[in-house]
């Protein structure tokens, strides 16, 4: 069974740092590759970040860029983002997702982390 | 690429026929997909490919078109089937999403 489960959510001040992890069990990790998607509270999705199925090639949405790290482990089937210079519009649940090589749609989602930016 | 959803709720009674639609503000091709979210959950793959269905996915719901219009047709709502449902592009970077169609009972 697929299975995608993020952890590292929480309650941050602005201009602090988060680091968010997915672990993966179920499939080959290192053959897929991985997004961040992120939902405000009782808003539509808003896609953040991608990376490739060895991390050679990542892509950002401008909202987050510079500010975002997306990383991978496949040693150990994990995804990570690091979030820096957090802001009160980063609050948001925060999914991790997969993609196959060819697409990137978004087959197989995890239960979401919230993160919380308030001061 | 602007993805717009309409309606943005749609009344519906069960066991009538749902339309929803997705236009992106330029041709994507067929690249287009669409995901179910209920309250509380992840959202979970329906579409792909604008007319695929992911695995386990019933034959009530069916996706059509391409380049700059699709629509998400469920021919029989049932309970379970009231939920948001969103559209995204993965022709063009940066990935984007269509606003949502909320689903809700008649």
């Amino acid at each position: 069974e697929v299975q995608l489960v993020e952890s590292g959510g929480g309650l941050v001040k602005p201009g602090e740092s988060l680091r968010l992890s997915c672990a993966v069990s179920g499939f080959t990790f290192s053959t897929y590759s991985m997004n961040w998607v992120r939902q405000a509270p009782g808003k539509g999705l808003e896609w953040v970040s991608s990376i490739s199925t060895i991390g050679s090639n990542v892509y950002y949405a401008d909202s987050v860029k510079g500010r975002f790290t997306i990383s991978r482990d496949n040693a150990k089937n994990l995804l990570f983002l690091q979030m820096d210079s957090l802001r009160a519009e980063d609050t948001a649940m925060y999914y991790c997702a997969r993609s196959v090589v060819t697409a990137w749609l978004l087959d197989s989602w995890g239960q979401g982390t919230l993160v919380t930016v308030s001061s | 690429v602007m993805m717009t959803q309409s309606p943005a709720t749609l009344s519906v009674s069960p066991g009538e026929r749902a339309t929803l639609s997705c236009r992106p503000s330029q041709s994507i091709s067929i690249n287009l997909a669409w995901y179910q979210q209920k309250p509380g959950q992840a959202p979970r793959l329906l579409i792909y490919g604008a007319s695929t269905r992911a695995t386990g996915i019933p034959a009530r719901f069916s996706g059509s078109g391409s380049g700059t219009e699709f629509t998400l047709t469920i021919s029989s709502l049932q309970s379970e089937d009231f939920a948001i449902y969103y559209c995204q592009q993965y022709n063009y970077w940066p990935l984007t999403f269509g606003g949502g169609t909320k689903v809700e009972i008649k």
